[in-house]
């Protein structure tokens, strides 16, 4: 168990529609990270945050949006969904005395239909 | 544009022998690189990580391998158990410049009893 907890764990919806997958982090990492697997493919960064504020972004889209809040769990919304939104979407967290190591949750898979 | 490449899909190895993963990169910029192991319906869990100063590091049956003018790494495991059988992802980060992993496509690895 890496201390990463994401919600849901499956989500199936309709093209159009909006969603919000949840990430809590490991207790006391600061910096949360959003990355896309599309089917065979790596995982692809979308964003980092840090204590609240953003830190890095990826080649995350425009529909795409992310925050992380006062508890430091952070939200990813995905907005006027289409079929090639459909992926795993991994949130990992960092922070400790091993800054530079990520640790990712099981995953949130989405299904757009 | 894949700055993390893992030419291999696919590997199998018999229990007892060497597995040997590797990675090439394009961007002279990465100075710390990691492995994840994935097992299915879970996240990437941390494997090993080397930094650029560096040209091994071991951890156990895990050592890893970087040849920085060749712009390659690789992953020792021996001996290698059936339950090493996993996708394992090669990522770079260009640490403490910036925050996000590039991934490689995976290597799912099969051992056989």
């Amino acid at each position: 168990d890496s201390g990463v907890t994401q919600t849901p764990k499956h989500l199936i919806t309709a093209t159009g529609q909006r969603v919000t997958l949840r990430c809590s982090p490991r207790s006391g990492d600061l910096s949360v990270y959003w990355y896309q697997q599309s089917l065979d493919q790596g995982l692809q960064f979308l964003i980092q945050y840090y204590n609240g504020e953003e830190r890095a972004k990826g080649n995350i889209l425009e529909r795409f949006s992310a925050q992380q809040f006062p508890d430091l769990h952070s939200e990813l919304n995905l907005s006027s969904l289409e079929l090639g939104d459909s992926a795993l979407y991994f949130c990992a967290s960092s922070g400790g005395q091993r800054v530079n190591i990520q640790y990712f949750g099981a995953g949130t898979r989405l299904s757009v239909l | 544009d894949q700055q993390v490449k893992q030419n291999s899909p696919s590997l199998s190895v018999q229990e007892g022998r060497i597995s040997i993963l590797n990675c090439d990169y394009t961007n002279s910029m990465f100075d710390y690189f990691l492995w994840y192991k994935k097992y299915p319906a879970e996240g990437p869990t941390f494997l090993i990580s080397i930094s650029s100063i560096k040209d091994k590091n071991e951890d156990g049956r895990f050592t890893v391998f970087l040849n920085k003018s060749a712009k390659h790494l690789s992953l020792h495991i021996v001996p290698s158990q059936p339950g090493d059988s996993a996708v394992y992802f090669c990522a770079a980060s260009d640490w403490p410049g910036t925050y996000k992993y590039i991934f490689g496509t995976g290597t799912r690895l099969k051992v056989l009893a």
